[in-house]
């Protein structure tokens, strides 16, 4: 079965330096996400994203955050500097909507994010 | 904004009997989806089940099943015949689509033999 995964699974960084978390989504779907979890907290919506532009997007997702996909299969969230609160779980979905439908949100395991 | 709240952060249940978690959340929207994930100590994310809200009749899948109370805004999860494999963390997530998940704070279910 298709899955997303993601790059690294545990990436340690120190206080202002610039991170690049990866995703490879389900080959056949449209739309791209990330969410994050603090450790013990819920889960938040960053950014959705579609057609090469962001679709989407919550007041998390301020100027130090970026999505690209910069070829037919990636999918990364940069950090540009990172800050101890960005340290959390970095979930990457995608999902392929029906016309007029919404499709499940296939998750990836997540990359866990420390900043020292 | 649309809110989604889970109001037992922990529940426990014997190996074999039935457990109901609870969720409610706010709209104005008419038209929305609902979602029941289940996120093991591994952390991943798994769909475990969903609701279209125009849809009258509750979603099942195995031992899983829901009571969507459209009026109420509730939407509880219940699992029948627990199993050890069943402890995890359960989110209740909402979306009325506009592509963006909006998750409650989850409940931690143990599963004791």
């Amino acid at each position: 079965e298709p899955e997303v995964t993601q790059t690294p699974s545990h990436q340690v960084t120190q206080m202002g330096q610039e991170v690049i978390l990866r995703c490879v989504p389900i080959s056949n779907h449209l739309y791209f996400y990330w969410y994050r979890q603090i450790l013990g907290q819920k889960v938040e919506f960053l950014v959705s994203f579609y057609n090469n532009e962001i679709s989407e997007k919550s007041e998390i997702f301020d100027d130090q955050f970026s999505v690209e996909r910069p070829d037919g299969s990636n999918f990364t969230l940069k950090i540009r500097s990172t800050k101890l609160e960005d340290s959390a779980m970095y979930f990457c979905a995608s999902s392929e909507p029906d016309r007029g439908a919404i499709d499940e949100q296939y998750f990836g395991p997540g990359t866990r994010l420390t900043v020292t | 904004a649309q809110t989604v709240t889970q109001s037992q952060p922990e529940m426990s249940v014997q190996e074999a009997e039935t457990v109901t978690l609870s969720c409610t959340y706010d709209t104005s929207e008419s038209d929305y989806y609902l979602f029941w994930y289940k996120q093991p100590p591994s952390r991943q994310m798994i769909l475990v089940i969903r609701q279209e809200a125009y849809k009258q009749q509750n979603a099942t899948e195995n031992r899983f099943s829901v009571n969507f109370q459209k009026a109420a805004k509730s939407f509880s999860l219940k699992i029948s015949d627990s199993q050890l494999g069943d402890a995890a963390m359960y989110f209740c997530a909402y979306n009325n689509a506009g592509n963006m998940l909006t998750f409650g704070g989850g409940t931690r279910l143990m599963v004791k033999p």
